[in-house]
């Protein structure tokens, strides 16, 4: 299986600021990584798929990039409603796995 | 609407069987592969498996290969997750999610269920 890995695995930060989320696979995953958000007592929702694309009806103060091994997850200008969990997924090689996640917090 | 509705919250001794579901809506269901993803309490996303309901060719996590069965009946666009034999840590979030595009499992996840909650105890 492919290991995913996300750092940090916690975040404090405020509104306004900017955020990234660092990703790294075990092996190269080419582009195949996306980006999910998910809040308390919901169903993940996905933000960017193969590395960079936004998803439909996701703002562009998100933004991913990487390939290979390494990516990234950034939100430019932190908004109330960001703060949740993100998680990281490879889809290259099945399992799909997932990374631990990364909860952002208020500071 | 594009959709998929899971069954409900369970509860379910150890040893039990269980089978829940999820149904598509709004799309061709033969034509999208539907994956199954485990969140136990307090933790992270687990890729389980995905089924390709079209022609039911399965792919299964090898931490999952073997407790439980993924299947699906085209005729009533509806994908299931099933165990034989519950155990307590069997007790989490089940999540079905359909990949953004038809035909290939190798997408990103853009349609989730609403998720079963299953509780297993004695």
């Amino acid at each position: 299986d492919i290991q995913m890995t996300q750092s940090p695995s916690s975040l404090s930060a405020s509104v306004g600021d900017r955020v990234t989320i660092t990703c790294r696979a075990s092996q190269s995953i080419s582009g195949y990584l996306n980006w999910y958000q998910q809040k308390p007592g919901k169903a993940p929702k996905l933000l960017i798929y193969a590395a960079s694309s936004l998803q439909s009806g996701v703002p562009s103060r998100f933004s991913g990039s990487g390939s290979g091994t390494d990516f990234t997850l950034t939100i430019s200008s932190l908004q109330p409603e960001d703060f949740a969990t993100y998680y990281c997924q490879q889809s290259y090689s099945s399992p799909y796995t997932f990374g631990q996640g990364t909860k952002l917090e208020i500071k | 609407e594009v959709q998929l509705v899971q069954s409900g919250a369970e509860v379910k001794k150890p040893g039990e069987s269980l089978k829940i579901s999820c149904k598509g809506s709004g799309y061709s269901f033969t034509s999208y592969w539907i994956g199954w993803v485990r969140q136990m309490p307090g933790k992270g996303l687990e890729w389980m498996g995905i089924i390709y309901p079209g022609d039911s060719d399965t792919r299964y996590s090898p931490s999952f290969q073997g407790q439980v069965t993924i299947s699906a009946d085209k005729s009533i666009s509806t994908a299931y997750l099933q165990w034989s034999s519950l155990k307590a840590s069997d007790t989490a979030m089940y999540y079905c999610a359909r990949p953004r595009s038809g035909g290939t499992s190798y997408d990103a996840f853009d349609i989730w269920g609403q998720g079963t909650m299953v509780t297993v105890c004695s």
